[in-house]
């Protein structure tokens, strides 16, 4: 398979509480995105880092990229209930090609 | 705005029978991206296109599965004839193509049942 791996691939945790999700890929990319996708949903863009790039911020997101150890990961700040979905890195091979990794599926428990 | 709009929804279809997905990308868009996900395989990106023109079909798992982008308003993944396996979550996306930082704005997604 050419997909990336996620790690965990569930994670539950109480709402108000930090998420971090990590994510490997295979091949040297271009840049590295984060989706997510509500349940019977379609994916959502959140967040892109450049190669170029070691850390982005966005809202209560908080993306790093090691390109010498090909990871990334995702970390959510203080967690609501809203956040609870499935959450994908997705590392962009080529001039468009998007590979996906395997999702950690997070739960924010009330 | 309209995001990207694909039909139908739900499909529910026997094996056989020639199955017919439909996407309609966001107004201005030139690159469309079909992807399928299943719980074994998760996301995986089948053909894309470019200003209407396949650029990349490696994905496609066999001659039964055919895409077509008539225009820049309207593409059909085909599959024929539909086999069991081919039970997944067919998802379009559609991208404007800009340089190395372009996002995918993927539609809500066709669930497949073949029986």
């Amino acid at each position: 398979s050419q997909q990336g791996e996620e790690d965990p691939q569930a994670l539950s945790i109480q709402e108000g509480e930090n998420a971090t999700m990590n994510c490997s890929y295979k091949t040297s990319i271009n840049n590295l995105q984060w989706y997510r996708q509500n349940s019977g949903r379609g994916l959502v863009h959140l967040i892109l880092i450049r190669s170029n790039e070691r850390e982005k911020h966005s809202g209560r997101l908080r993306v790093t990229l090691d390109t010498s150890k090909k990871s990334s990961s995702l970390l959510i700040t203080a967690s609501r209930a809203a956040d609870t979905a499935s959450y994908f890195c997705a590392s962009l091979q080529g001039a468009q090609k998007l590979v996906f990794g395997q999702g950690t599926r997070l739960t924010i428990n009330p | 705005d309209a995001g990207v709009i694909q039909s139908p929804r739900h499909e529910v279809t026997e094996m056989g029978q020639e199955v017919t997905l439909r996407c309609k990308p966001i107004s201005g868009h030139n690159s469309l991206f079909w992807y399928r996900q299943t719980m074994m395989r998760g996301l995986e990106l089948l053909i894309y296109f470019n200003n209407n023109v396949p650029i990349d079909d490696s994905g496609m798992p066999e001659d039964r599965f055919s895409a077509k982008m008539p225009n820049a308003s309207f593409s059909t993944l085909k599959i024929q004839p539909s086999e069991p396996r081919d039970s997944a979550v067919y998802f379009c996306a559609s991208s404007l193509q800009s340089g190395s930082t372009d996002t995918q704005y993927f539609g809500p997604g066709t669930r497949l049942t073949v029986l």
